[in-house]
């Protein structure tokens, strides 16, 4: 079975700082999606950024960029340049590439940027 | 992408009684799916709603408990059943778009109180 594993449960930082979230995961695919989905405190769950497995240049989104280890099954999400509206708690998620596309979420990190 | 609505966005409900929430996309999908968020919790499938036969359930849930119907490719309804104070939850629903990109879609959610 597949498992995520977000070892941080709160993170607290600094307008403007620099973030990582830690992500770590389990399974025997080898080729599968990883994701980082927001959700702020509206409920409404957002996807931040997504990663092919079989592509080994890490992807970003403007301030969002993932380091991700294959090897090591790791899958962290850096934020630069923090903003009060990056408060929310923050999802790693699984999916296959085959199958029915259900994703296996972690136990989330609750980011609170302060000002 | 997907515009997913949910009604209804929260409720609260006497012990007992059960309570059906819809979900309406704008577009077809492929598939949906309900999840379940519990209190500081992390997102927990339920089942996946397949159009024109019945739900596939996750270990743990029942169809007697959480009925599912899907009569089209653009509409879902869960029901609880029965409800006790434990099922006080936030669930989700959420599709894959016509085409995989292997993220899912989410709505704003429901959230269910039970007294």
């Amino acid at each position: 079975a597949q498992t995520v594993t977000q070892s941080q449960p709160e993170m607290s930082v600094q307008e403007a700082e620099t973030v990582t979230l830690s992500c770590t995961y389990d399974t025997s695919e080898n080729n599968y999606y990883l994701f980082w989905y927001k959700q702020p405190p509206s409920r409404q769950m957002i996807l931040v950024i997504r990663q092919e497995a079989y592509k080994q240049q890490n992807a970003t989104e403007n301030r969002f960029s993932v380091n991700f280890q294959k090897a090591a099954k790791s899958f962290s999400l850096k934020i630069s340049d923090s903003q009060l509206g990056d408060t929310a708690m923050y999802f790693c998620a699984f999916t296959p590439y085959t199958g029915a596309q259900k994703l296996v979420f972690g136990q989330g990190t609750r980011l609170t940027i302060n000002p | 992408s997907a515009v997913i609505s949910q009604k209804p966005s929260r409720d609260i409900c006497q012990r007992g009684t059960s309570l059906t929430i819809q979900c309406q996309v704008d577009s077809q999908v492929t598939m949906m799916f309900w999840y379940r968020q519990q209190p500081g919790q992390s997102l927990t499938l339920i089942a996946t709603a397949n159009q024109g036969s019945e739900a596939t359930y996750e270990s743990g849930f029942v169809i007697d408990k959480f009925p599912i119907s899907r009569p089209n490719l653009t509409f879902s309804t869960l029901t609880v059943s029965n409800m006790s104070p434990e099922d006080s939850s936030i669930y989700l629903c959420s599709v894959v778009p016509g085409f995989p990109t292997g993220e899912l879609f989410f709505g704003e959610g429901s959230r269910l109180t039970v007294l």
